[in-house]
């Protein structure tokens, strides 16, 4: 069946640093959305890519979608604490699997 | 916003009885609703959908007889985990989608979620 995975798995950076994840599906997907889990908290979703080579920016993240639709991005510039989280992507189309997820760790 | 609540928010049941978790849209109608199952450290695995009044379509491997989905009304659904089982412990979270707007945005509202323990 169709899986979503997600690089890293972990990420430890220092606060200010840059951070991306990334995220690969072995099929084409209709579109992708993101959400970013609190420690012990739900997933809240963060925003969705519909279109080929699609970027989207939210303060200091940004959202690609590639070309083929069988990948997507996540860019964080200048990490912050409040970072912290675990961020999924995820299919939309007709299943809707969460990617594997990358936990950012951000050190003060 | 749109808010989802879950109840309870953490139950723990001994092995062979049954525990039900309410999924409630407090401000929307929720055409759809979503049951995924979160064991630690782990991404969220689709358990099933439901839409209201009709029957619950679960993913493969998901027992239909052991997770009982409800939705019988477009602001509460229900999950009932019959005859639980150590392995059954986990964390279970709803989500719910409203409109059309919704289904084009993609945006799915999450209940916080209910952690559950079988001893």
């Amino acid at each position: 069946g169709q899986q979503v995975m997600q690089i890293p798995q972990y990420q430890h950076v220092q606060e200010g640093e840059d951070f991306t994840t990334y995220c690969n599906s072995s099929t084409t997907l209709s579109n992708i959305q993101w959400y970013k889990q609190r420690p012990g908290g739900h997933p809240v979703f963060l925003i969705q890519l519909v279109k080929s080579g699609e970027v989207k920016k939210q303060k200091r993240l940004t959202f690609q979608f590639g070309e083929a639709k069988k990948n997507s991005s996540l860019h964080i510039t200048a990490t912050q604490t409040t970072d912290v989280g675990t961020y999924f992507c995820k299919d939309n189309f007709n299943k809707f699997y969460f990617g594997s997820g990358t936990k950012l760790n951000v050190k003060p | 916003g749109a808010v989802v609540s879950q109840h309870p928010s953490w139950v723990i049941c001994k092995s062979g009885t049954s525990v039900k978790i309410e999924c409630r849209s407090l401000d929307f109608q929720a055409t759809t609703m979503f049951w995924y199952r979160q064991f630690p450290k782990q991404s969220l695995m689709l358990m099933a959908t439901s839409n209201e009044g009709s029957k619950a379509t679960y993913e493969q491997g998901v027992e239909k007889d052991k997770f009982l989905i409800n939705h019988a009304s477009l602001t509460l659904s229900t999950l009932t985990v019959t005859s639980a089982h150590p392995e059954d412990s986990s964390f279970y979270i709803c989500s719910a989608r409203a409109t059309l707007t919704d289904a084009l945005s993609g945006e799915q509202y999450f209940g916080p979620g209910t952690r559950l323990t079988v001893t």
